[in-house]
């Protein structure tokens, strides 16, 4: 079955870097692009952007450029997320969720997703 | 930027309930919105895509509508299972997506 398996919880200072790993199984892994969703404790959804398993296109979140870069190992169908200068706020459950596309702009939802990876910073 | 605004943030109900959660987009998206639901301490599920659609082994009680900028969630009738926090997201702007404030919905 179509799945993506997340690295583990990760505790980290303020400054600096963390990065997230989503392996994904049961499909042809170029044929999707891979988002990242990130959610504070208690809060929504956050959209923190996408990345093309085929050529490795990226779109980041405008608050979030600068500090993110996703990126991907067709290798072993692995998408990777990392965070650089990490603050108190960036504490967070973070999302890997494949970008399915059927063909037509604007077609596209998340399905399936990780499971999700706790991502603590704190002094 | 699209943004998406959900109505009501939380909802009472009990089991047996029609209960239909709104989704305003700040421009026209067409149809493309979908639904997610989220338990707790889980990642979220899709549940409707392209507006209308419902994904396969979602029960049939739950549908969407909707076009442009207003659409809705509903449930026929909830069941103890259906609990959950719920969201909408717009595709339009693939590949910028935007997903809504969430819906609480709690057992009366």
């Amino acid at each position: 079955q179509v799945q993506l398996v997340q690295s583990g919880a990760e505790v980290k200072k303020p400054g600096a870097s963390v990065k997230v790993s989503c392996k994904a199984s049961g499909y042809t892994f170029t044929s999707y692009g891979i988002s990242w969703v990130r959610q504070a404790p208690g809060q929504g959804l956050e959209w923190m952007g996408w990345i093309s398993a085929y050529n490795g296109n990226t779109n980041y979140a405008q608050k979030l450029q600068g500090r993110v870069t996703m990126t991907t190992d067709t290798s072993t169908s692995t998408a990777y997320m990392e965070l650089r200068s990490l603050r108190f706020d960036d504490t967070a459950v973070y999302y890997c969720a494949r970008d399915y596309y059927l063909g037509v702009r604007g077609r596209n939802w998340f399905d399936p997703w990780g499971q999700g990876t706790l991502v603590t910073v704190s002094s | 930027d699209i943004q998406m605004t959900q109505s009501p943030s939380s909802l009472s109900a009990s089991v047996g309930d029609r209960v239909t959660i709104t989704c305003r987009a700040s421009q026209s998206i067409s149809s493309y919105l979908n639904w997610y639901q989220q338990k707790p301490g889980k990642a979220p599920k899709l549940l409707i895509y392209a507006a209308s659609s419902l994904q396969s082994g979602v029960p049939s009680r739950f549908s969407g509508s909707g076009s442009g900028t207003e659409f809705t969630l509903t449930i026929s009738s909830l069941q103890p299972e259906d609990f959950a926090t719920y969201y909408c997201q717009q595709s339009y702007s693939t590949p910028s997506y935007t997903f809504g404030q969430g819906t609480k919905l709690e057992i009366k």
